[in-house]
C-alpha cells in the first residue's frame, strides 16, 4: 500500500529564512506533486516531478525528487508572508493502480 | 466559469439521510477524482475514474458510492449519511492520457457537508 508522508506537519518561520519540506513515500512512483491551499480555498498545482533528479523553481520555491530514496523536498528561499497556505504533496503510481495519494499537509506560517 | 463545478458547495443533512454530491467538468478529462478532505488528515482518495466504464475504489470507498454519467460528470452519494462523514469533499479531474499531459490535477472549489 502506498504511503505518503510530509513533515514537518506544521511551520511556523520568519520572514527571510529557508527552509525545506520533505515528502517521503513507500513505493515506486512514476510522478509527484506539489499542491498549494490557501485557507478556505481549493488546491493549485505548484509542480509536477517526473523522473529522478528532477528540479523545478518557481519564485521563492524550488522542488526536488529523488527517486531512489522515494523522497522529494520544497524548498523555500527566503520566505515572504505571502507563501503561508497548506502545502501537500502527492503520488501517483502510474500503470499500477493508478491511485494518486496524498501527503496529510504541511502548514506553514510565515511571521511578517 | 469554472473548469471543476461542484454542488451544492454547502450542504447541511441529518444521520440516515442520503446525499449526492455533484461535480461537473469542462475541460474534456477522461479522469475524475473524489478526496474527502479533515484537518490534520490532508486529502484521502474515495472513488476515481478513468472513464464512464472505469470506476475504482480509493483509499475510503466504504459508506460512499459514485456514478460517472458521461465524461464530464461524476456524483458521489452517501446512502445514508452519519456525522463522521462530516467533511469537506473535493472532485477533481487530470489530463493524463492526453497529449502533452503531464498528470496534473484541477479541482473544484469544494463541498461542505455536514451531518448532524
Amino acid at each position: 500500500e502506498l504511503k505518503v508522508e510530509q513533515n514537518p506537519l506544521f511551520l511556523s518561520m520568519q520572514e527571510g529564512k529557508n527552509y525545506t519540506i520533505y515528502c517521503n513515500y513507500s513505493t515506486t512512483s512514476d510522478r509527484l506533486y506539489w499542491y498549494r491551499q490557501d485557507p478556505g480555498k481549493s488546491l493549485e498545482s505548484l509542480f509536477v516531478l517526473l523522473s529522478n533528479g528532477a528540479v523545478k523553481q518557481e519564485g521563492r520555491l524550488m522542488a526536488s525528487l529523488d527517486t531512489k530514496a522515494r523522497l522529494s523536498t520544497l524548498h523555500i528561499t527566503a520566505a515572504v508572508h505571502d507563501l503561508s497556505a497548506t502545502y501537500f504533496c502527492a503520488v501517483d503510481r502510474m500503470n499500477r493502480d493508478d491511485k494518486i495519494i496524498f501527503g496529510k499537509g504541511t502548514r506553514l506560517h510565515i511571521l511578517p | 466559469d469554472a473548469d471543476v463545478t461542484q454542488t451544492p458547495r454547502n450542504r447541511i443533512t441529518k444521520t440516515g439521510k442520503r446525499i449526492m454530491l455533484e461535480c461537473s467538468q469542462t475541460k474534456g478529462h477522461d479522469r475524475m477524482y473524489w478526496y474527502r478532505q479533515d484537518p490534520g488528515l490532508g486529502l484521502r482518495l474515495i472513488y476515481y475514474s478513468f472513464d464512464v466504464k472505469d470506476i475504482n475504489k480509493g483509499e475510503i470507498s466504504d459508506g460512499y458510492s459514485v456514478s460517472r454519467q458521461a465524461q464530464a460528470k461524476f456524483s458521489l452519494s452517501l446512502e445514508s449519511a452519519i456525522p463522521n462523514q462530516t467533511a469537506l469533499y473535493f472532485c477533481a479531474t487530470s489530463d493524463l492520457g492526453l497529449a502533452g499531459a503531464n498528470g496534473e490535477l484541477f479541482f473544484g472549489e469544494g463541498s461542505r457537508l455536514t451531518v448532524l
